[in-house]
């Protein structure tokens, strides 16, 4: 899984509640991506970063912050879960100069 | 709207039968990529097409790609009950490819 691992791999929470997934690879990778998965849209982009403190926007970022204060970690989070932020969430990876994007197994959120 | 439109949705065939799946995109780009997706499970790379290839062949992959159409072809030939999973189309996108866009993915059921 090219060393990527994501942090929960499962989580439900209330409605109102801040929620932070991690993304962590020991890969050295420049970029990082997070993206939500659900039917009938595919994978979104939500967040991505090109380095250290360097995020930039994806299609559907609203209620959604990142941060990335080490090369090896990716943090997502809702600042206050809704419900239609229940998705699979997929982090992804990918080295500066190089075009194939690794990702990790996804976290399964799910907002009550 | 997002970059990648694949196309059918959903497609079942026999084993043995040849599976051709469809993307269209909207900017233009410098490479076209296609990931697969086991079920539960994060993409994984499958073939990479540059905007000036026109065909791309690996084992049983054929990738076309027609840029004045903006649009790309995924023919898995021979097929097995293994290639059952969900096929997703990605482009680089903005200046410095960082943003990898994807389309909505189409769903093979390869039937033994």
């Amino acid at each position: 899984d090219a060393g990527i691992t994501q942090s929960p791999r499962h989580k439900v929470t209330e409605t109102g509640t801040p929620v932070t997934l991690r993304c962590h690879q020991t890969e050295n990778h420049r970029y990082m991506y997070w993206y939500r998965q659900d039917p009938g849209h595919g994978l979104r982009l939500i967040h991505y970063s090109y380095g250290v403190k360097d995020t930039d926007k994806g299609e559907v970022s609203d209620g959604y912050s990142v941060s990335r204060s080490k090369t090896e970690d990716f943090l997502l989070t809702l600042e206050s879960a809704t419900s239609s932020q229940t998705s699979v969430y997929f982090c992804a990876i990918r080295r500066a100069g190089e075009t194939e994007a690794f990702f990790g197994q996804g976290t399964r959120l799910t907002v009550v | 709207s997002q970059q990648g439109e694949e196309d059918p949705q959903a497609l079942s065939i026999q084993e043995g039968e040849n599976a051709t799946m469809n993307c269209s995109y909207k900017t233009s780009i410098n490479n076209l990529q296609w990931y697969r997706q086991n079920s539960g499970r994060g993409l994984v790379h499958l073939i990479l097409i540059r905007s000036n290839e026109r065909e791309k062949h690996s084992g049983r992959l054929r990738v076309t790609l027609d840029t004045s159409k903006k649009s790309s072809s995924l023919l898995i030939t021979a097929s097995r009950a293994a290639d059952t999973a969900s096929y997703f189309c990605a482009t680089p996108i903005n200046q410095g490819a960082q943003k990898l866009v994807f389309g909505q993915g189409t769903r093979l059921t390869i039937n033994p």
